[in-house]
């Protein structure tokens, strides 16, 4: 299965600040996406992460606050823009090898807003 | 968004005993995942089902795929402390993208 690397996997950051996570696959996938996961709560997703084009957002999730980059087949990066407090959360990269491939998850970043 | 409800929310065992949880929705899925989650880590894929009715068995894990396709069931046999985490189940729609995750299921196991 693909080891997904995060970084960083903590930090703390000050209101209205912006932070970028990297995400680095260890094989070339066909998909990857970004989740948020509450303390104590089940993962919610934030975006596809499509190679060559634009981020796939789910409801609730807008491009200015999450831009996403995927310039090739095993990286990605989230960037958490302008935060806030509600803004702290564990934000986990994920990948599939394709469609029917099983879905497999980094260890995350802990991100705490000040 | 989809809604998987997990089943139940915590459970609290003695070490050496059987544990099952389950997972319904209202819709139909044609891959169901089981993941745990243990502090400070990412959910670590323990069995994945593909076909309704199918039966998987990843050492002392054994899942199951519903014949209706919109639940799932977990069981662990013979619990020890290090399965202690939260299993969450997932389930994937034919031409979907995106994983829909449970509400998760906490278990303490007790020595």
């Amino acid at each position: 299965s693909a080891v997904i690397s995060q970084k960083p996997s903590r930090d703390i950051c000050q209101r209205g600040t912006s932070l970028t996570i990297q995400c680095q696959v260890d094989s070339q996938v066909t998909m990857m996406f970004w989740y948020r996961q509450q303390p104590g709560q089940s993962l919610t997703l934030i975006a596809t992460a499509n190679q060559g084009s634009e981020a796939t957002y789910e409801s609730g999730f807008v491009i200015d606050k999450f831009p996403i980059s995927r310039p090739n087949l095993t990286f990605s990066t989230l960037t958490v823009s302008n935060m806030s407090p509600e803004d702290s959360s564990i934000y986990l990269c994920s990948s599939r090898g394709g469609p029917d491939q099983p879905q497999h998850f980094g260890d995350g970043t802990r991100l705490s807003i000040l | 968004g989809q809604q998987l409800n997990q089943s139940p929310q915590s459970m609290f065992i003695q070490e050496g005993e059987d544990v099952s949880m389950n997972c319904t929705s209202s819709s139909i899925f044609n891959t169901w995942l089981w993941y745990k989650q243990e502090p400070g880590e990412g959910p670590v894929l323990l069995i994945a089902l593909y076909k309704a009715g199918e039966l998987t068995s990843n050492g002392r894990l054994t899942a199951q795929f519903g014949i209706t396709r919109k639940d799932s069931f977990l069981n662990i046999s013979a619990s020890i402390p290090s399965d202690v985490g939260i299993y969450f189940c997932a389930g994937l729609k034919t031409g979907a993208n995106n994983l829909f995750f449970g509400t998760g299921t906490r278990l303490t196991v007790i020595p």
